[in-house]
C-alpha cells in the first residue's frame, strides 16, 4: 500500500535559517508526491509536487523539495524561513489505483521563531 | 487551479442530529473527495464522488453515516448523520481530474462541533 511518513512532530527554526520538513514514502511503482500547507483555520494549500523528471521541484512561496529515490524521501525545504511560514505541513502520495486518491502523512507543525 | 468553497464554515450541533455540508467548485471537475481531519490529526479520506454514480467509501466509512450527493460536475454534499461528539472534526472537500498525477485543490473546510 502507498504511504508517507513524516517522522517529526514539530519543527522549530529561527527566522532566516533554512527550513527542512522531512517526508519518506513507501510505494509500489513510480511515486507521485505532494506537499500541502495548512494555515490556522484554513484549508490545505498546494505547494508543489513531484511526478517525474528533475529531482528538485520548485513550488509556491519559495519552497522546494528534493526527490531522492535511493532514500525514498521527498523533503521540503526553504532556504530562509519567515515567521509567516509557521503552519502545518502535509506530505501526501497519490494512490495509483483508485482515481487520484491521496494518502497523507500525519503532518508537521512548523514554528518559525522571530 | 480550481477555487472551492464550502458551507457552512463552522457549526455547533446537538448529538443525534444531521448536518449537510455543501462544496462548490468554480469549474467542472471529474472527481470530488471528502476528507475528515480530527483534532490534531491528519486527513483521512471518507469517500470519492464521481458525477452520475454512487460514491465510493473508504474502509471504516459507510453510506448510512455519511451519505454523499454529486448532482453535477461542480457541486457535492456530504451529510454527517446521527451525530455524536466523536464526529467533531474539520470536514474538507477537494476536487481533481481523477488522474494520479493531478493536483487536488481543497476547500477551506467545515469545522463541526457536536455537543
Amino acid at each position: 500500500a502507498q504511504s508517507v511518513a513524516q517522522p517529526e512532530d514539530q519543527v522549530n527554526v529561527a527566522e532566516g535559517n533554512p527550513l527542512t520538513v522531512k517526508c519518506t514514502y513507501s510505494v509500489s511503482g513510480n511515486p507521485y508526491l505532494f506537499w500541502y500547507v495548512q494555515y490556522p483555520n484554513r484549508g490545505l494549500q498546494f505547494l508543489l509536487k513531484y511526478i517525474t523528471g528533475d529531482n528538485l521541484v520548485k513550488g509556491s512561496y519559495g519552497f522546494e523539495a528534493e526527490f531522492n529515490k535511493s532514500q525514498t524521501s521527498f523533503h521540503l525545504k526553504k532556504p530562509s524561513a519567515l515567521v509567516s511560514d509557521s503552519a502545518l505541513y502535509f506530505c501526501a502520495v497519490s494512490l495509483l489505483y483508485g482515481n487520484n486518491r491521496l494518502a497523507f502523512g500525519k503532518g508537521n507543525q512548523v514554528v518559525v521563531i522571530p | 487551479s480550481a477555487v472551492i468553497s464550502q458551507k457552512p464554515s463552522r457549526d455547533i450541533c446537538q448529538r443525534g442530529t444531521s448536518l449537510t455540508i455543501q462544496c462548490q467548485v468554480d469549474s467542472q471537475v471529474t472527481m470530488m473527495f471528502w476528507y475528515r481531519q480530527q483534532p490534531g490529526q491528519s486527513l483521512t479520506l471518507i469517500a470519492t464522488a464521481n458525477q452520475g454514480s454512487e460514491a465510493t467509501y473508504e474502509s471504516g466509512f459507510v453510506i448510512d453515516k455519511f451519505p454523499i450527493s454529486r448532482p453535477n460536475l461542480t457541486f457535492s454534499t456530504l451529510t454527517v448523520s446521527n451525530m455524536s461528539p466523536e464526529d467533531s472534526s474539520i470536514y474538507l472537500c477537494s476536487a481533481g481530474t481523477g488522474e494520479g498525477t493531478d493536483t487536488q485543490y481543497f476547500g477551506p473546510g467545515t469545522r463541526l462541533t457536536v455537543l
